[in-house]
């Protein structure tokens, strides 16, 4: 299975804008690239997703490097809302579980006021 | 839509009890997940359901955890008989099932937090 690598944590401060890396070097030609958070006590939500292009969305912008091996998720602004669990991961079309999606550890953000 | 509805929302049970955890996805989406979370081992994938067949169920712990999908409407999680180590936060998960399955979003429920003691 495709694997990610991201920070443990990393820390922000409010309304600074804020760049969460992940690392996906065996990432396959049809691996899409999915990013969701999970706020306290809740369960997780979806950010974002792109395959080669950068994408903008309400809520976050996702920058993809150009072999597609390493990606970032940027929050223009952070706000205390936005301190959750960061998780990038890899969803792919073909083998035994197509369409699977399976979280790693992720980067837990905290964001100071 | 009132987005995936887990139930209940809390449960505790005594050792040795039979659980049964219920999921009712987004009407329309095909795929479902159930996943476990822990503070040891972070969300694992259970198992995955597309068109109420089970993809992938190799995050199964073992024969005292079964899961079903009669219809596309309601899913259930079995742990029967349950133990102390199946503490957890259980989710379940629904995505829209087409072929660019890869270009999806899921969409999880608030999640049953079970209790085992």
């Amino acid at each position: 299975d495709a694997k990610t690598t991201q920070p443990n944590s990393m820390e922000s401060n409010e309304e600074e804008p804020v760049h969460l890396p992940c690392n996906h070097s065996t990432i396959s030609g049809t691996d899409y690239i999915h990013w969701y958070r999970q706020l306290p006590s809740q369960g997780p939500e979806y950010v974002i997703h792109g395959l080669t292009s950068n994408v903008n969305n309400r809520m976050a912008s996702l920058a993809i490097a150009e072999d597609r091996k390493s990606s970032t998720l940027i929050l223009h602004r952070a706000t205390l809302r936005d301190a959750a669990v960061y998780y990038c991961i890899l969803r792919g079309r073909y083998g035994g579980s197509q369409g699977n999606l399976i979280f790693g550890k992720g980067t837990k953000l905290s964001v100071k006021p | 839509d009132a987005g995936v509805i887990q139930s209940p929302r809390h449960e505790v049970t005594e050792m040795g009890q039979e659980v049964t955890l219920r999921c009712k996805p987004i009407s329309g989406h095909n795929s479902l997940f159930w996943y476990r979370q822990t503070m040891m081992r972070g969300l694992e994938l259970l198992i995955y359901f597309n068109n109420n067949v089970p993809i992938d169920d190799s995050g199964m712990p073992e024969d005292r955890f079964s899961a079903k999908m009669p219809n596309a409407s309601f899913s259930t999680l079995k742990i029967q008989p349950s133990e102390p180590r199946d503490s957890a936060v259980y989710f379940c998960a629904s995505s829209p099932s087409t072929m660019w399955q890869e270009r999806t979003e899921a969409f999880f429920g608030q999640g049953t937090r079970l209790t085992v003691v």
